[in-house]
């Protein structure tokens, strides 16, 4: 089973910098890699998939890179709603489509 | 607009059973995979099971297999997720996906708690 490591766990930005978060896989996933977003008390929500490619309705400033093991998905400049966890998801060897543990970003 | 709405969640013992559900509207339900993903209270994301469109096809992670059974009844635009011989470490609230493996839409999740 693919294991996917994210980091850091925990993010300290202040509103309008740029916040850069980290997911890696235990072996290649191509590009076969989604992030999501989920705030306190509500469902996940897909913001990325293929690596690169917002969901529809997805702000600009969130976007993703990489392939192959490594992975990163940017905030542009953080807004006071984009305070919150974030999943990446691998699916190239699925079943199972597993998460990483997740990275918190909050206030600083 | 697609909306999810799981329901079937509550309290059962060590060993007894729940059946999940998941109503689906604004979208043509048999076209659509269908996914359910855990989460433990204060945890994160276990991908758990899903279901091909037309209901042809299904998976489940191994700390389900034998004793979950995903289905689909497409004429209700319904979900489901028969939970059988349930542990503690299945407490989670469980939502049910749009799509798999990459899951599109998700619901507001129903809570199962498995305590004696």
């Amino acid at each position: 089973e693919i294991v996917m490591t994210q980091s850091p766990a925990t993010l300290s930005v202040s509103p309008g910098e740029r916040a850069t978060l980290f997911c890696r896989a235990s072996q290649s996933v191509s590009s076969d890699l989604a992030w999501y977003q989920q705030k306190p008390g509500q469902a996940p929500r897909l913001l990325i998939y293929g690596a690169s490619t917002r969901a529809t309705g997805i702000p600009a400033r969130f976007s993703g890179s990489g392939s192959g093991t490594e992975f990163t998905l940017t905030i542009s400049s953080l807004q006071s709603e984009d305070f919150a966890v974030y999943y990446c998801q691998q699916y190239n060897h699925w079943p199972p489509g597993t998460f990483g543990g997740g990275t918190k970003v909050e206030i600083k | 607009e697609v909306q999810l709405v799981e329901s079937g969640g509550g309290l059962a013992q060590p060993g007894g059973s729940l059946r999940l559900s998941c109503a689906a509207s604004g979208l043509t339900f048999s076209n659509y995979g269908m996914s359910w993903v855990r989460q433990a209270p204060g945890k994160g994301l276990e991908w758990v099971s899903a279901i091909s469109d037309h209901g042809g096809s299904t998976y489940y992670a191994d700390s389900v297999k034998g004793r979950f059974t995903i289905s689909r009844d497409d004429s209700k635009n319904t979900l489901y997720l028969q939970m059988n011989s349930l542990r503690v470490e299945d407490t989670a609230v469980y939502y049910c996906a749009k799509d798999s493996p990459i899951c599109t839409v998700w619901g507001q999740g129903t809570l199962v708690t498995v305590s004696s």
